[in-house]
């Protein structure tokens, strides 16, 4: 199957601080990302759909000035959480899917806590 | 929004027990995966099945696509430790996916 990398896996920042994540395609053209999120014993919530030179959409719900998706190019997608707090503390996971590719391929995710 | 529903939301079972889990949705779907995720790790494709009643086996694993492609199972045969985690099923049309609350299941020895 297809290979997703993120990084960092783990990240503890202090509160008013940014973070950036990265998610990486490894083998594959990306052409599409994704973004979720996920609270302990919940399932995952998406956040917001990249496409490769083009603005993300972002899920009613998710504010698009504080969490920044760049997808620059077909194998790198970033998300900055901007101004962290503790309520940001999550796992942030991404997945990602290229023509052809009929299913997401999942990154292994970043826990993101926010002191 | 296409809402899936799995069941049972907790599983304790004992080593070498069969299970069934399940994967309903009033809406139908053009395809339907289902994922295990570890504590702390990403979810990994197990399968995708995509025609109505389609079975997909994985070894001990046996997935089942509806007739009418609105739910879904998944049976383990003589269940493992290994086979611990949570099991989502995700459904939509194209790229974008609709994921269920999963089953957290836990096989002790």
């Amino acid at each position: 199957g297809a290979v997703v990398s993120q990084h960092p896996s783990r990240v503890i920042c202090k509160s008013g601080t940014s973070v950036k994540i990265e998610c990486r395609s490894l083998d594959f053209q990306a052409t599409t990302m994704f973004w979720y999120r996920q609270f302990p014993k919940q399932s995952l919530m998406l956040m917001a759909t990249s496409n490769e030179g083009s603005k993300a959409t972002y899920e009613q719900g998710v504010e698009k000035d504080k969490f920044l998706i760049n997808h620059a190019s077909l194998t790198l997608s970033t998300l900055t959480v901007t101004s962290a707090h503790p309520e940001d503390s999550s796992f942030y996971i991404c997945s990602a899917a290229g023509d052809g590719l009929y299913e997401q391929y999942f990154g292994p995710g970043t826990r993101l806590t926010v002191t | 929004t296409q809402l899936l529903e799995q069941s049972p939301q907790f599983l304790s079972i004992q080593e070498g027990e069969n299970l069934t889990v399940y994967c309903n949705s009033s809406s139908v779907f053009s395809s339907l995966q289902w994922y295990r995720q570890e504590p702390g790790e990403g979810p990994v494709l197990l399968v995708t099945v995509v025609t109505g009643g389609e079975v997909k086996k994985l070894k001990r694993l046996t997935f089942q696509f509806g007739d009418a492609r609105k739910d879904s199972s998944l049976h383990i045969t003589a269940a493992q430790p290994g086979d611990t985690g949570l099991y989502l099923c995700a459904g939509g049309a194209g790229y974008a996916l609709n994921f269920g609350k999963g089953t957290s299941l836990l096989v002790t020895p």
